[in-house]
């Protein structure tokens, strides 16, 4: 147990459906991050929150589409999903501080999503 | 962009043998960490590394940030059951974003 809870951990999609994954953390961190995981790829980050503002945005098709309405909480919408964005989503959190660079994230247990 | 190779991709090893695993990179970094993945879960931070040359040991796992601060290696000792499972290197530069290894699956044999 992280601190870092993921609903729901499997999801099966449509590529006509909407739906979305949630993220909380427990950890009274500052900072949330959605990362991509496909097999034998490295983790690839796609969202950072920080201080409840989107920081950085990794070239993510609009498709995606995250939400940060506090600290604690983060969303991640899902529309019109391709085959290919089936893959292992993990939310991960962190207390940044600024200008130390530290960067210790904990990670959910991830949503698995498969689009059909 | 930033890479970092993580070596070797998986290992096969008998219950009770030690395990080496290594990530390198072309840049540096001033923090290494190092994560384990069990089937169905989330990676879980096992060592955290902020200076060069810093040994840190965690229970059977030690890991070390290299002296050039572009590698950084994680060993474990006598291996047992449950230490299968995928383990990543992820290094950061400043207030960059963390970049992540591929990750080496590790196997036991009994």
């Amino acid at each position: 147990e992280t601190g870092v809870t993921q609903t729901p951990r499997h999801l099966v999609m449509g590529m006509t459906n909407k739906k979305s994954l949630k993220c909380e953390q427990h950890l009274g961190h500052n900072a949330m991050y959605w990362y991509k995981q496909s097999a034998k790829k490295p983790l690839e980050l796609m969202f950072v929150y920080n201080f409840k503002e989107q920081t950085e945005n990794n070239s993510v098709p609009s498709r995606f589409s995250p939400e940060c309405p506090n600290s604690s909480h983060l969303f991640l919408h899902l529309h019109t999903l391709q085959p290919e964005d089936s893959a292992l989503y993990l939310c991960a959190s962190s207390q940044e501080v600024p200008g130390l660079g530290v960067n210790e994230q904990f990670f959910g247990p991830g949503t698995r999503l498969t689009v059909l | 962009g930033q890479q970092l190779n993580q070596s070797p991709q998986s290992m096969f090893i008998q219950e009770g043998e030690d395990v080496s695993m290594n990530c390198t990179s072309s840049s540096i970094f001033n923090t290494w960490l190092w994560y384990k993945q069990d089937p169905g879960e989330g990676p879980v931070l096992l060592i955290a590394l902020y200076k060069a040359g810093e040994l840190t040991s965690n229970g059977r796992l030690t890991a070390q940030f290299g002296i050039t601060r572009k590698d950084s290696f994680l060993n474990i000792s006598a291996s047992i059951p449950s230490d299968v499972g995928i383990y990543f290197c992820a290094g950061q530069l400043g207030d960059d974003k963390i970049i992540f290894g591929k990750g080496t699956r590790l196997h036991i044999l009994p």
